[in-house]
């Protein structure tokens, strides 16, 4: 399996744009999470799903936030408008549904809001 | 509520010292515990896991105990190499949902 897959790696986007990252699970995992770590706040969850359902999006800033999972195999994290606070690696995880079981992580997306 | 607590960093050691980061944490009945490493420019990546209480995770010659009557789940590694240098994770997973609770995360430098 080639594992969590997130795109784009990098992205350097102006302030006020729209970004959109997008993460595909490792296939027959059923819960996905979104992750953004920096270095004042951490690793922080953002929303999880399970069974392409979000459980807790608690953790989203704001409304500027938004995630869907429209099928087993894709989701996506949009920031419209993006901010320089953003600026962040944000990372996807997946793991099967079962509670206490291992978080599979992407390669993560380093987001550059100038 | 569920929290994870580990040691400050960064640590700093020589290669071939022991290691001992450690990790207390507090959780409603009976959580998996996890250290998770990553690396520079890297996703976590699960290095050991025990699921009850006096279970010893292991894994790459890191160590862990899940100690009920203390709370902890210390991480020890006999002899570091250069090639461990990372930043370190404790976390639990409280088990009625999928969530992880992450600790902040101890950065480890080994000097060669």
């Amino acid at each position: 399996d080639a594992g969590v897959i997130q795109s784009p790696r990098h992205e350097v986007t102006e302030m006020g744009q729209e970004v959109t990252l997008r993460c595909k699970p490792i296939s027959g995992h059923n819960s996905l999470f979104w992750y953004r770590q920096t270095m004042m706040r951490g690793l922080e969850l953002l929303i999880y799903f399970n069974n392409n359902v979000p459980i807790d999006d608690s953790g989203m800033p704001e409304d500027r936030f938004s995630a869907k999972m429209p099928n087993a195999s894709f989701s996506t994290l949009k920031i419209q408008p993006s901010e320089p606070r953003d600026s962040a690696v944000y990372f996807c995880a997946s793991s099967l549904l079962a509670g206490g079981n291992e978080q599979f992580f992407g390669p993560g997306t380093r987001l550059t809001v100038l | 509520g569920n929290s994870v607590t580990q040691m400050e960093g960064p640590v700093t050691l020589s290669e071939e010292a022991f290691l001992t980061i450690n990790c207390t944490y507090t959780a409603t009945g009976y959580p998996s515990l996890f250290w998770y490493v990553q690396y520079p420019g890297e996703g976590l990546q699960l290095l050991l896991k025990a699921t009850k209480a006096d279970d010893k995770g292991s894994n790459k010659g890191f160590e862990a105990t899940y100690r009920k009557e203390t709370t902890s789940f210390h991480l020890e590694k006999g002899s570091v190499q250069v090639s461990d240098s990372a930043v370190y994770f404790c976390a639990l997973s409280p088990g009625r949902d999928d969530k992880i609770i992450f600790g902040k995360g101890t950065r480890l430098h080994i000097l060669p």
